[in-house]
């Protein structure tokens, strides 16, 4: 299995909600990342695991908040977002963290803020 | 710090055209480089790599060697078609306790019949 999935593949959501996106993979993989991306950018790294611990935040705003419950999911908790929050936010995974490893990135969840 | 400068395009080719997308960085220390390729409404693929100078990444007819001297990795396909119309990242990670990657900012190509 080399795949990174993720749900829900749409998210609409008012700013007062609290909503997850889920990822996960099964490759054994030992960090995973969050990342942002704003249509026409590339993407924007948030969040760093490394075995299941935080490794990065990159200065996000605490109205997000990961968590990984174990080495093969990764949510990102929603509460109190902004419009300029809706995004696409991708999931990715590497064996380790060395300038050798590949990120594979999961499908992402397409955000949406009202 | 890190850079990655890829020409920003957009590409317009007809079927069948050579292919180069254009990538140089700046880094520290011995950089991994990687192409990948992003579908429209699809998350990011990767398409090739290379680790070291002088490495050749391949895959589906695209092709890019790691170049030190010239700090490039440019991307290449001998016949375009088009099921390759997508954007395009070059990236690097030269590791460390920098878990990131750095992207450059993405290449739209589009392929007509």
């Amino acid at each position: 299995d080399t795949e990174v999935t993720q749900t829900p593949k749409h998210l609409v959501m008012g700013m007062t909600n609290k909503k997850s996106l889920k990822c996960e993979q099964h490759m054994g993989h030992r960090a995973m990342y969050w990342y942002k991306q704003k249509a026409k950018k590339p993407p924007e790294l948030m969040f760093v695991y490394s075995y299941e611990k935080l490794s990065i935040n990159e200065s996000v705003p605490s109205r997000f908040s990961p968590e990984c419950p174990n080495s093969s999911l990764l949510n990102l908790h929603l509460h109190a977002l902004q419009p300029e929050d809706s995004a696409l936010y991708l999931c990715a995974s590497s064996q380790g963290t060395g300038e050798r490893n590949e990120q594979f990135f999961g499908p992402g969840t397409r955000l949406t803020v009202l | 710090g890190n850079s990655v400068t890829q020409m920003e395009g957009p590409v317009t080719l007809s079927e069948e055209a050579f292919l180069t997308i254009n990538c140089t960085y700046t880094a520290t220390g011995y950089p991994s480089l990687f192409w990948y390729v992003q579908y429209p409404g699809e998350g990011l693929q990767l398409l090739l790599k290379a680790t070291k100078a002088d490495d050749k990444g391949s895959n589906k007819g695209f092709e890019a060697t790691y170049r030190k001297e010239t700090t490039s990795f440019h991307l290449e396909k001998g016949s375009v078609q088009v099921s390759d119309s997508a954007v395009y990242f070059c990236a690097l990670n030269s590791g460390g306790s920098n878990y990131k990657l750095t992207f450059g900012k993405g290449t739209l190509l589009t392929v007509n019949p």
